[in-house]
């Protein structure tokens, strides 16, 4: 599976933005680029995905590099309650039967 | 709300004893459910990949023996730790996305079951 690699930490305060990084150098043109939070005691909870456009949900956003090689998950106004690990990972038709691998993610600190 | 749940939420157990979790899917059919293992202050690791009416695919490392998989219909998925010992103690965590979907879909997590074993 294509690697993916994101700072183990970062600390925001809360009602800010948060833009949380990720870099996919490997990437293959047929790999969406997938984000999942895991708050604590709790199972993922998928928040996001793209493929090459910039992407906006409920959740979060979605920022694409042109050449795709990253990618940032843009948090508008963080709160307590987004403190959680972040997990960016590749998905695509390399591999089999959809399973998702997981790096160590970003833990997330929201300071009130 | 919750797409897929899990059962039970914790449980303790001594050692040697086999416990069962179970995975559902509540609104849709699963042929493909997966199974995680999370250690403390560790990220997922994938233990399997169940197949309902098929043998699960077990990833290198993990021993099928000792975690029995079982997808009876498409909307189940139970995972057994046979002889549980204090090793065993994780969190477990199963997944699943819905049918006839690719790689630009969401994968559907359950709560996960804390399994502490004496």
């Amino acid at each position: 599976d294509a690697k993916t690699t994101q700072p183990n930490s970062m600390e925001s305060n809360e009602e800010e933005p948060v833009h949380l990084p990720c870099n996919h150098s490997t990437i293959s043109g047929t790999d969406y680029i997938h984000w999942y939070r895991q708050l604590p005691s709790q199972g993922p909870e998928y928040v996001i995905h793209g493929l090459t456009s910039n992407v906006n949900n409920r959740m979060a956003s979605l920022a694409i590099a042109e050449d795709r090689k990253s990618s940032t998950l843009i948090l508008h106004r963080a709160t307590l309650r987004d403190a959680a690990v972040y997990y960016c990972i590749l998905r695509g038709p390399r591999g089999s039967n959809y399973k998702l691998t997981f790096g160590k993610g970003t833990l997330l600190t929201v300071n009130p | 709300g919750a797409v897929v749940s899990q059962h039970p939420s914790w449980v303790i157990c001594k050692s040697g004893t086999s416990v069962k979790i179970e995975c559902r899917s509540l609104d849709f059919q699963a042929t493909t459910m997966f199974w995680y293992r999370q250690f403390p202050k560790q990220s997922l690791m994938l233990m399997a990949t169940s197949n309902e009416g098929s043998k699960a695919t077990y990833e290198q490392g993990v021993e099928k023996d000792k975690f029995l998989i079982n997808h009876a219909s498409l909307t189940l998925s139970t995972l057994t730790v046979t002889s549980a010992h204090p090793e065993d103690s994780s969190f477990y965590i199963c997944s699943a996305t819905r049918p006839g979907q690719g790689f630009n879909q969401p994968q559907h997590f359950g709560d996960g079951t804390r399994l502490s074993i004496l």
